[in-house]
């Protein structure tokens, strides 16, 4: 199994420019989320989905969109990157049970908006 | 307020001491979970330990142990026998319950703190 995996690992923007981060996972996995990592911060969920078809919004969602039409693949698109976007841009997934439910992350994506 | 808290940005530690890295959390469900994850310089992030609101005893894997004190709301990792490859971020998770309904359903984190381990 690869787990999550995440495309690219580095990218440079312009302000404006518009892109899609990728993750895949091959856990059969049916919650998914995006998770921004700013300096001296932890982590801060940005969206997730608890299965194809579903997503929702966590708490920073503005400037980003999702959509999971596979269980596989919940990819995040930036529509018009902003500075503020530079950031280190994690996935992770899960099953659903709870209360356990361990996240497995991707290695990240670490984006530059100029 | 802040929902997860970790109290100390930075701790240095020399190899083979006991670590206790500090967490407080603030919920007001009766259901909920706590984790923590290492993040090494290489970027990361790697699941430690978990401990469920319910569970009784506290939580144990290896050298991580998890020292659980509900009344406290109180999360701390504790790290026998340090080694220098436990040098990294630490970070303090919960994932909420849902008695309240409503939320973002994901994990809120604290900002961690920067472990480094001296020979």
């Amino acid at each position: 199994n690869a787990g999550v995996t995440q495309t690219p690992k580095f990218q440079v923007l312009k302000t404006g420019q518009s892109m899609t981060l990728q993750c895949a996972q091959d856990m059969n996995h049916e919650y998914m989320s995006w998770y921004r990592q700013d300096p001296g911060m932890g982590l801060r969920l940005i969206h997730y989905s608890v299965g194809a078809g579903i997503t929702d919004q966590g708490e920073v969602p503005n400037g980003y969109n999702v959509s999971r039409s596979t269980t596989e693949d919940f990819p995040l698109r930036l529509l018009s990157a902003a500075p503020s976007q530079t950031s280190v841009y994690f996935c992770a997934s899960s099953t659903s049970s709870w209360p356990y439910n361990e996240q497995f992350f991707g290695p990240g994506t670490r984006l530059t908006v100029l | 307020a802040q929902k997860i808290t970790q109290t100390q940005p930075g701790m240095f530690v020399q190899e083979k001491e006991a670590v206790t890295l500090d967490c407080t959390y603030d919920t007001s469900d009766q259901s909920y979970g706590l984790f923590w994850y290492k993040q090494p310089s290489s970027g990361e992030m790697i699941f430690l330990i978990y401990q469920g609101s319910y569970d009784e005893q506290n939580a144990t894997e290896g050298r991580y142990s998890l020292n659980f004190q509900k009344a406290r709301k109180s999360a701390n990792l504790v790290i026998s026998a340090s080694q220098l490859g436990d040098s990294a971020m630490y970070f303090c998770a919960m994932r909420e319950g849902r008695d309240s309904g409503g939320g973002a359903d994901g994990l809120t984190f604290g900002k961690g703190t920067h472990l480094i381990i001296q020979p």
